[in-house]
């Protein structure tokens, strides 16, 4: 099944705590990107990628750093988190061009 | 202004009813565009891609107005199982996509 897959779905920790969120996909695409979504703000787009070894900021990418070493992954890296990075976070992945984004699950971070 | 403007709503509509979403974009947003539905705590999923021409996929009808700038959507004969957030998106580039903040629609029995 094409998919696009995160993990963890639901993680809590402490300030300044490294953690990384995996995000890996099955379709060969190109593209992929991070998305935060906060409530009243939409979704934004933290950083993302146009394929391997190329990856360029997004919108909000202050305390967020990521890789892409392999076509498939494309990890999500918070060195210190921080209580205003407490969010819902999406990862996703495209052809590119015209069409649209498939988007993984999900991941609920709560930062305390 | 935003890139892309939606009406936040919320919509509360009956069942069977006929619904339609607007969405502006400023130039920045104006490559391709598309209109993906997402549940409540659930991932946005890609509802249908928006053409010039007008594109329709069984009860729902996306149209493209370049010279006004906006997209819209119509939902016939509603379900219940359309309540959902439907959130307005652009692309500007390959890699740029921007999102609307969403228009909540609900569909009452």
């Amino acid at each position: 099944e094409a998919q696009v897959t995160q993990n963890p779905r639901y993680l809590i920790t402490v300030t300044g705590k490294k953690l990384t969120v995996t995000c890996s996909q099955n379709m060969n695409h190109e593209y992929m990107s991070w998305y935060r979504q906060d409530p009243g703000l939409g979704l934004r787009q933290i950083y993302y990628s146009m394929n391997v070894e190329v990856t360029d900021k997004g919108d909000v990418p202050e305390g967020y750093k990521v890789s892409r070493k392999e076509k498939r992954n494309f990890p999500l890296i918070l060195e210190s988190p921080s209580p205003n990075q407490t969010s819902l976070y999406f990862c996703a992945s495209s052809w590119g061009g015209l069409y649209g984004y498939t988007f993984g699950s999900g991941t609920r971070l709560t930062v305390v | 202004r935003k890139e892309v403007e939606q009406d936040p709503g919320p919509f509360n509509v009956p069942e069977g009813a006929t619904v339609a979403f607007n969405c502006t974009y400023s130039n920045s947003a104006s490559q391709s565009f598309f209109w993906y539905r997402q549940d409540c705590r659930k991932e946005p999923k890609l509802l249908m891609s928006v053409y010039s021409s007008g594109n329709e996929d069984g009860r729902f009808t996306a149209q493209l107005n370049r010279a006004s700038q906006y997209i819209s959507l119509l939902i016939r004969d509603s379900k219940l199982s359309d309540s959902a957030t439907y959130l307005c998106v652009g692309r500007s580039s390959a890699s740029k996509i921007i999102f609307g903040s969403g228009t909540r629609l609900s569909i009452r029995p």
